[in-house]
């Protein structure tokens, strides 16, 4: 059964930092990865998403990092900013009905 | 604006009492589905529709309901509410069910009394 794990639980930063979340996963047979971000009293924003193919894929100050063989996926974030606190998910999609597994996030705190 | 509406976003409510939470997209999105969150456990997907009249299962399906009659519309019923299906509920829905980008509502946070 596939199982996703995002280390660490939380994080504190100080604003300008550049920051690495990180995620694993149990079985490599996968076909894509997410990133998304949770706002307290909002949904989740998809961030990015990795097909099983792609090694990486980026958006703005967002880069993800996909190592399907070792189960690993990587967030960095450039330059951190106040608003980019929030709780960070990454969930990977196992099988061809669509069902996304999701880590338990990661919460991040950006320090002005 | 592209959006997947869920409605209502708060409820508390007594146990066995039916409640339906309603979500609607208007983005032509093939694929939707239903997840709970809760505490410690993290997002668990209930139930899920590749299309119109095409629904499964997800990983926690007992005690819920699911309809999809149209494709914009995708209703979570519960026939009776236990205190153990208090949570925060989240629809979404995405072009197609593989590679595509999962957009989410707001959520539902629901109370069972």
């Amino acid at each position: 059964k596939q199982e996703v794990t995002q280390i660490p639980a939380a994080l504190s930063v100080p604003e300008g930092e550049n920051l690495v979340l990180n995620c694993s996963f149990t079985d490599s047979a996968i076909y894509n990865l997410q990133w998304f971000r949770q706002d307290p009293g909002k949904g989740l924003t998809s961030l990015l998403l990795i097909q099983s193919s792609q090694r990486e894929q980026t958006s703005g100050r967002l880069n993800a990092s996909l190592d399907k063989s070792s189960g690993r996926s990587t967030l960095y974030i450039a330059a951190s900013q106040p608003g980019d606190s929030a709780t960070y998910l990454c969930a990977v999609k196992g099988g061809s009905q669509g069902n996304l597994i999701f880590g338990k996030g990661t919460k991040l705190s950006v320090k002005p | 604006e592209a959006q997947v509406t869920q409605n209502p976003r708060y409820l508390i409510t007594v146990t066995g009492k039916k409640l339906t939470v309603t979500c609607s997209q208007n983005m032509n999105h093939e694929y939707m589905s239903w997840y709970r969150q809760d505490p410690g456990l993290g997002l668990r997907q209930i139930y899920y529709s590749m299309n119109v009249e095409v629904t499964d299962k997800g990983d926690v399906p007992e005690g819920y309901k699911v309809s999809r009659k149209e494709k914009r519309n995708f209703p979570l019923i519960l026939e009776s509410p236990s205190p153990n299906q208090t949570s925060l509920y989240f629809c979404a829905s995405s072009l197609g069910q593989l590679n595509q980008p999962q957009h989410f509502g707001d959520g539902t946070r629901l109370s069972i009394l």
